[in-house]
């Protein structure tokens, strides 16, 4: 079965820094991953996605993230970070072919962000 | 603005009740998730429906179940209600089943259910 692990559990960055956000990610073929942003009290906005093609994908707010499909990776990165980048971050991968698995998406634990100012 | 939306945003109830969350897809999009956020279990998939019909189950209870009704809107019910079940229940949607657009899924802002 597919599985998704975000290391880090809490990050703290400050203003201006720039960001990485790891996620790993166990599947046997090429999985379509994505990252997701939780606001407190809010829903989950998709921020970027990996069908196939080119590795490094752009997505909402200035976020990238780059596939490496030998370390089973998909990490986040923002080159500046803004107060308002203040969240949590959930990768996500969903998996074709799984017995009963219909279209479901797999999340991480997901990494609560905190920005200092 | 997701374009899902669910119903209610709150609901507190008492342990043994039943309680029904509904859901509206984006217009256009065939096919709804059920997900639940909990602080031990983090987040869950529990049911898909494609055009009315079940396509997927995952970490379900029993006691849970769920339809899509002809407009494609979608209920979960979720009945004898213990403080276990106290959680987020978001609603997603998605085009349809072709992989990738099946897969991008968009989320409504989520139903918070406390049970006391």
């Amino acid at each position: 079965a597919q599985s998704v692990t975000q290391p880090d559990i809490h990050i703290t960055v400050s203003e201006g820094a720039s960001l990485e956000l790891r996620c790993n990610y166990s599947y046997g073929a090429t999985p379509y991953l994505f990252w997701y942003v939780q606001s407190p009290g809010q829903g989950l906005q998709l921020l970027l996605k990996y069908f196939s093609g080119d590795t490094l994908v752009q997505g909402i707010k200035g976020f990238e993230a780059e596939f490496k499909r030998s370390q089973s990776s998909f990490n986040l990165r923002k080159p500046s970070v803004h107060w308002s980048d203040a969240a949590e971050y959930f990768c996500a991968v969903g998996a074709i072919g799984v017995t009963g698995g219909g279209n479901k998406l797999t999340f991480g634990t997901g990494t609560q962000l905190k920005v200092e100012l | 603005d997701s374009g899902v939306t669910q119903t209610p945003k709150h609901l507190i109830t008492a342990t043994g009740q039943r309680v029904t969350l509904r859901c509206s897809p984006r217009s256009g999009d065939l096919s709804v998730y059920w997900y639940q956020q909990s602080l031990d279990q983090g987040l869950q998939f529990l049911i898909q429906y494609y055009n009315g019909e079940e396509r997927a189950k995952g970490n379900i209870l029993e006691r849970f179940s769920a339809q899509q009704f002809p407009d494609l809107h979608s209920e979960l019910n979720l009945s004898s209600l213990e403080l276990g079940d106290s959680a987020l229940y978001f609603c997603a949607s998605s085009v349809d089943l072709l992989a990738g657009r099946a897969f991008e899924q968009f989320f409504g802002p989520g139903t918070r259910l406390t049970v006391l």
